[in-house]
């Protein structure tokens, strides 16, 4: 079983357009997170959930936005898609926010925008 | 400079050596020390964290964090061709809604 999964792998769509990253654990945990990985594999936080209450919402442009439906799912909308946003997109989860040390990532998003 | 160090590498070493990989940083209320190991394609996994100061084992695996030098170790023994990788480390305040803040990540490379 897969504890924390995002759809899709990989996605190539084109400059300007809209897309979203689904993310879902099935660890039971409280917390989850999104990261932006450039292709010099600096690992960046973008948003952080807890309970479905944002907690972390990092300098990231407002054409990203997070949503979380509920504890055990949490999804990433992109608009106006720019080259610069190209890179790997990791969903990650926590027991809670205290052990956020402790952090189960997902396998990634690999987004090119040509 | 950025908050949290480390030298990308690669670094590259015969099966059976010594591996020493550091970080260092600059916020000293930094609390919990993580090494994350990242294989190529996949999400990074958690290998390790120490709260504080102090040395840490698991198997082949040390973590070493020295908060009055600001700068955090992990040594593996007997290095394997499987250990080839990228290890991240990374750090937290551990306050309500603190992210961890992770270093650039050192590619490693065992050959056999």
């Amino acid at each position: 079983d897969t504890a924390v999964s995002q759809t899709p792998k990989y996605l190539v769509t084109q400059m300007g357009n809209d897309k979203s990253i689904k993310c879902e654990q099935n660890l039971g945990h409280d917390t989850m997170y999104w990261y932006k990985q450039d292709s010099k594999k600096f690992l960046k936080i973008m948003f952080s959930y807890n309970n479905k209450e944002l907690i972390i919402n990092e300098t990231v442009p407002n054409r990203f936005s997070p949503k979380s439906p509920d504890k055990a799912h949490l999804n990433l909308h992109i608009n106006s898609l720019e080259l610069g946003d190209s890179a790997v997109y990791f969903c990650a989860s926590s027991h809670g926010v205290s052990s956020s040390y402790e952090q189960y990532f997902g396998p990634g998003t690999r987004l090119t925008v040509t | 400079q950025k908050e949290v160090e480390q030298d990308p590498g690669p670094l590259s070493v015969p099966e059976g050596a010594i591996v020493s990989l550091n970080c260092t940083y600059s916020n000293s209320a930094f609390q919990y020390f993580m090494w994350y190991r990242q294989y190529s394609r996949k999400g990074p996994e958690l290998l390790m964290y120490t709260y504080s100061s102090g040395n840490k084992e698991d198997g082949r695996f040390t973590a070493q964090v020295d908060k009055s030098s600001k700068y955090i170790s992990l040594f593996i023994r007997d290095s394997q061709p499987s250990d080839s990788a990228t290890y991240l480390c990374a750090m937290t305040l551990m306050e309500y809604g603190n992210k961890l803040v992770f270093g650039a990540g050192t590619i490693l490379r065992v050959k056999s």
